[in-house]
């Protein structure tokens, strides 16, 4: 299985843009990656998901490399309601099994500090 | 709509009692997963369904574990004997196809086994 990696932990202060990096270098060529939040005690939410191209939603933007070996989630303008654990996850929309289903890994704890 | 709505979310037993875990999906769904998490090992798929029948369990414990869905809008995951190991949150989540369709997560069953 295609595998993420990203730091452990992130802070940032309050109303400023938060760039969350993942990397996959060994991503394959039909992976989507997506990209979904943890809020405490709460079940994990959708957050963004992308193929090449940056995407752009309500929520966050998704900067993808032109290599595709890496991605940057961002949000661009942290509030505390934003504090939560963040995935980065690859899915490749061709298999029915485990590898087309999300397969979470330790994600990112982002910090928001007022 | 409600959302995925999971009962109970608090469980607590004694070890060796039957669990019972339910979920419902969101109307139109096809697709419905149960997550296990914990601190050691994260969020782990157990077993997912494709219109009521098992697709894969290949991350579910065969011996004591088992995952039912009778219908479209209902499915129970059941615990039987439970173990002090099996304390976890268990997520419950639902999508209308696995192929890049977001996951939409319940707010989950905090078992604890005594």
């Amino acid at each position: 299985d295609a595998k993420t990696t990203q730091p452990n932990s992130m802070e940032s202060n309050e109303e400023e843009p938060v760039h969350l990096p993942c990397n996959h270098s060994t991503i394959s060529g039909t992976d989507y990656i997506h990209w979904y939040r943890q809020l405490p005690s709460q079940g994990p939410e959708y957050v963004i998901h992308g193929l090449t191209s940056n995407v752009n939603n309500r929520m966050a933007s998704l900067a993808i490399a032109e290599d595709r070996k890496s991605s940057t989630l961002i949000l661009h303008r942290a509030t505390l309601r934003d504090a939560a654990v963040y995935y980065c996850i690859l899915r490749d929309p061709n298999y029915g099994g485990s590898q087309g289903n999300l397969i979470f890994g330790k994600g990112t704890k982002l910090s928001v500090k007022p | 709509d409600a959302g995925v709505i999971q009962s109970p979310r608090h469980e607590v037993t004694e070890m060796g009692q039957e669990v019972t875990l339910r979920c419902k999906p969101i109307s139109g769904h096809d697709y419905l997963f149960w997550y296990r998490q914990t601190m050691m090992q994260g969020l782990e798929l157990l077993v997912y369904f494709n219109n009521k029948a098992v697709m894969d369990d290949s991350g579910m414990p065969k011996d004591r574990f088992s995952a039912k869905m009778p219908n479209a809008s209902f499915s129970t995951l059941k615990i039987q004997p439970s173990e002090p190991r099996d304390s976890a949150v268990y997520f419950c989540a639902s999508s209308r196809r696995t192929t890049n369709e977001k996951l939409f997560f319940g707010s989950g069953t905090q078992l604890s086994v005594l």
